[in-house]
């Protein structure tokens, strides 16, 4: 069926280093993506998305790349800070009715 | 702006017991989620309901687990009778519409079955 995975399950980083995190997904039907982030004893919480027309999105230390032809997103965050440690999930988006299918998530680290 | 309310934020019952979790949306979003998050796990959909009409439920275990939203607001999600695999997070989550709108979640509802 449909899956969004990751492809490591936790990264380690030093303060002020960037942070790349990757994500594969299976279905190219797929209207966009997005990225939460979820620290400990928390819902998700949006961090940016991407539709599937565009190929990178930046926001504030973040920037959302898309690869459509190898089916493969990714999360770069700009001089990481502790507060950005935090397990972090790419999600998919379906164009049909707005159901979202999530991967396992990566588990950030940031190291002082 | 208040975001996604839940409760209760904590419940631990044994197992082959009944509980019930709620959730008040975002004020003003039709479209209501509830998520099963199993520890490290991503969150997986259970339903979504579009007001008080269901989208999707085809991963809700009806057996056991219900969900209605009567006045296209509140929800709430029961399971009964309870099994020990359903120790998990119950999120809920809200948008404005369905295709292109932020889904916002609330804290979740942990469960513990013993």
């Amino acid at each position: 069926g449909e899956s969004v995975g990751l492809h490591l399950p936790t990264l380690s980083v030093q303060e002020g280093d960037n942070s790349i995190i990757n994500c594969a997904y299976s279905n190219s039907a797929s209207d966009y993506f997005i990225w939460y982030k979820q620290e400990s004893g928390k819902g998700p919480q949006f961090i940016i998305d991407i539709r599937s027309n565009m190929d990178k999105r930046q926001g504030q230390r973040v920037t959302v790349l898309l690869n459509k032809t190898v089916k493969h997103l990714s999360l770069q965050i700009a001089a990481t800070q502790p507060g950005d440690s935090a397990v972090y999930f790419c999600a998919e988006k379906t164009n049909q009715g707005g159901k979202l299918i999530f991967g396992q998530g990566t588990e950030l680290s940031v190291k002082p | 702006e208040a975001g996604v309310a839940q409760s209760p934020r904590y419940k631990i019952i044994e197992k082959r017991q009944s509980v019930a979790f709620w959730c008040n949306p975002i004020s003003g979003h039709a479209t209501l989620y509830w998520y099963q998050q199993i520890l490290g796990q991503g969150p997986k959909l259970l339903i979504q309901f579009q007001n008080n009409g269901v989208v999707d439920d085809s991963q809700l275990p009806k057996d056991r687990f219900s969900a209605e939203r009567l006045k296209g607001v509140d929800s709430t999600l029961k399971i009964q009778p309870a099994k020990l695999e359903d120790s998990a997070v119950y999120l809920c989550a809200s948008s404005a519409g369905s295709i292109g709108n932020t889904i916002y979640f609330g804290e979740g509802s942990w469960l513990t079955v013993v």
